[in-house]
Parts: C-alpha cells; sequence; structure tokens
C-alpha cells in the first residue's frame, strides 16, 4: 500500500550548521509533498511544499528537493537556528482538483539544535 | 480568519466507554480531515470529509467513525474505546480538500483511556 518512509528519526545538530531530513514514496502518482513542524504541545504546521513538476523550492533558509525517478524528496535546513527544534513530518498525497484529500505522512523527525 | 478549534481539548475515559470529538474548520473550508498521532505511529490519517460525505478512509476499525454537518463542523465517535485509542487527535481543513490544498491543524484533542 501507500506509504512513506522518514529518515532519520532522530538528528542532533550544532547551532548554525545544516540539516537534511530525507524521505521516500511508495506511490508513482504521488504528485504533492508537503512538510510540516510541530513544536512540542503545538499543532503541526505547514512550512513547504513541493510539487511534482518542481525539482527544488527555497524559502529563506529552508529548501525541498525531489527526485521523483528515485522517490525521494529531502528537507534541508541551513544555518539551525534554537527554533528549529521540533518534530519535522514529511508527506505525499496525489490526485488533483476532484480528488479526495488523502495524505500520508511519515513517521517524523525530531531535531534538536544543539547550542 | 479564526483557525482550527477542536473540543474538548483533554478527554479520560475507561475501556468500553464511547466518546465524540468536535471539530470546527476555518470559515470556508469545506474538507476536514482527522488524524490519529502517537509517539509510535506518528500521524494517521482516519478519515476526509468534504459536503457532509466521507470522500476517504484510512486504515481503522469500524469503531472509528465521523459525520460532517452542513456549516462544515465535523465530528468523530470512537466506541468501545481500547487502551491502544489513547492518542492526540488532530482534525485539519482545507478550502476544497483537494489534495494539493493547505490543511491546517487543530490543537488536538488528548485522549486518555484508562
Amino acid at each position: 500500500g501507500e506509504n512513506v518512509e522518514q529518515h532519520p528519526s532522530t538528528l542532533s545538530v550544532q547551532e548554525g550548521d545544516s540539516a537534511v531530513i530525507k524521505c521516500t514514496y511508495s506511490d508513482s502518482a504521488s504528485n504533492y509533498f508537503p512538510w510540516y513542524k510541530q513544536e512540542l504541545g503545538k499543532r503541526p504546521q505547514l512550512i513547504i511544499d513541493i510539487r511534482s513538476n518542481v525539482g527544488e523550492k527555497k524559502d529563506q533558509r529552508i529548501a525541498v528537493t525531489l527526485n521523483k525517478t528515485a522517490k525521494h524528496f529531502s528537507l534541508h535546513i541551513t544555518e539551525t537556528q534554537p527554533e528549529d527544534s521540533a518534530v519535522y513530518f514529511c508527506a505525499a498525497s496525489k490526485g488533483k482538483y476532484s480528488s479526495a484529500s488523502k495524505i500520508i505522512f511519515g513517521s517524523g523527525t525530531r531535531l534538536s539544535i544543539r547550542p | 480568519k479564526a483557525g482550527v478549534t477542536q473540543t474538548p481539548r483533554y478527554l479520560i475515559k475507561t475501556r468500553g466507554q464511547q466518546v465524540t470529538l468536535s471539530c470546527s474548520p476555518i470559515s470556508g473550508h469545506r474538507s476536514v480531515s482527522w488524524y490519529q498521532q502517537t509517539p509510535g505511529q506518528g500521524l494517521q490519517f482516519l478519515f476526509e470529509y468534504f459536503s457532509e460525505t466521507q470522500r476517504n478512509k484510512g486504515n481503522f476499525p469500524g469503531r472509528f467513525s465521523g459525520r460532517q454537518f452542513s456549516n462544515s463542523r465535523s465530528e468523530m465517535n470512537v466506541s468501545t474505546l481500547e487502551l491502544g485509542d489513547s492518542a492526540l487527535y488532530l482534525c485539519a481543513s482545507s478550502e476544497a480538500g483537494t489534495s494539493t490544498d493547505t490543511q491546517y491543524f487543530g490543537p488536538g484533542t488528548r485522549l486518555t483511556v484508562l
């Protein structure tokens, strides 16, 4: 069935360094890949997303890359700051405007930024 | 606009009981999805409602059900509660419920089953 694998499950980086989280999806029809950030005790919030017709997208310190052939996508955070500490979820979904929304989430990565 | 709201925020129930959770989407959003979040399983999709119709369903037993009202508010019900149902239940709303719509999450209802 549809599946999204996310690695690593935990990640600790020095403040100022970069962090990379990787996800692999199983359904080749997937065409939308959002990333959510969930701070402790708070709700998940969308931080960046990418569609299958784009290979890379950047938003300030955050970037996402997509490799459709290999069916994997990655989140890159540069110049990490303490406020980047959170759990990050990748997700994959398919379908277009008339389709029902069914987003499959990865298992999450707990990112810790060391001062 | 006000964000997605969920009530109650916390619930404690005992095995065998049933529970109803409520979700009010962002004004104008017609799609509401429900997720179960547990430390071991991450975010698991339960079901999605659009215009009072269930359009999609995850792999959960029939004890989990839901509905959506004409004002887009949604409820989910869990009958015959089991210990393993203890989790954070999140709902998310989006404008049209398409696969590329941004989903906005509510704060969640933390359910504890004793």
